[in-house]
């Protein structure tokens, strides 16, 4: 049972533009939610959090919506720049030590 | 700077080998985690540590085994390789009070059975 969904395997996005990046969830009991960002050949580095009582946050160009009532979060980059090529990972914490990952994005921006 | 040192990138092995993977933090956390990461599938639990000798099966246990003697070394062991074992695996670490959960990953350990 797949608890959090990132249903795109990929999106490409010109520089300069929005990216959206989508993911659904199935449990309510997730505390937080979050983004984490993955180059190639390199381990995943947190990217942005949101509270599960919040409906968004914003950091920079990074801003991560939550609609409860929908069971889903996006992740917006404005404006999208070519270095933020790289998998985004949604994930949802349960507290304690457990985190359920998406299964990714490719986001390609392209300059 | 924090870190998370993975200690081989790449390995190679033959089916039945045994498989040491070796991580270290320099932060300081209670919690370290072993997770393995497949195209389509995310990042899955293998084991975690919330103190020294103290493990717990994740998601997928099954094939592998932990280890942790000190609390900034955890390690992962293979006992006998098999092909459905390759696979990325990332060590992380955490603070046991920190709220949102967030991890601090490893550059990752690209483990090729043959």
């Amino acid at each position: 049972d797949q608890q959090v969904k990132q249903n795109s395997p990929s999106l490409s996005v010109q520089e300069g533009r929005i990216s959206i990046l989508n993911c659904d969830y199935t449990n309510s009991m997730f505390d937080y939610f979050l983004w984490y960002k993955k180059y190639p050949a390199e381990g995943p580095t947190f990217l942005i959090s949101i509270s599960s009582i919040k409906d968004k946050n914003e950091d920079g160009r990074f801003t991560v919506f939550l609609n409860k009532s929908a069971k889903h979060l996006s992740l917006h980059i404005v404006p999208s720049q070519p270095g933020d090529s790289a998998v985004y990972f949604c994930a949802g914490y349960l507290g304690g030590f457990k985190t359920i990952f998406g299964a990714g994005t490719r986001l390609f921006v392209k300059a | 700077d924090v870190k998370v040192t993975q200690s081989s990138r790449y390995l190679v092995k033959r089916t039945g080998e045994k498989v040491f993977l070796e991580c270290v933090q320099d932060m300081d956390h209670e919690n370290m985690f072993w997770y393995r990461q497949d195209p389509g599938l995310g990042l899955r639990l293998i084991y975690f540590s919330y103190d020294v000798k103290m493990k717990e099966k994740g998601d997928i246990p099954e094939g592998y085994s932990v280890s942790r003697e000190k609390k900034e070394r955890f390690s992962l062991i293979l006992e006998s390789a098999s092909t459905n074992q390759t696979s990325m695996y990332l060590c992380a670490s955490s603070f046991t009070n920190r709220e949102t959960g967030e991890l601090f990953f490893g550059e990752g350990s690209r483990l090729t059975v043959l």
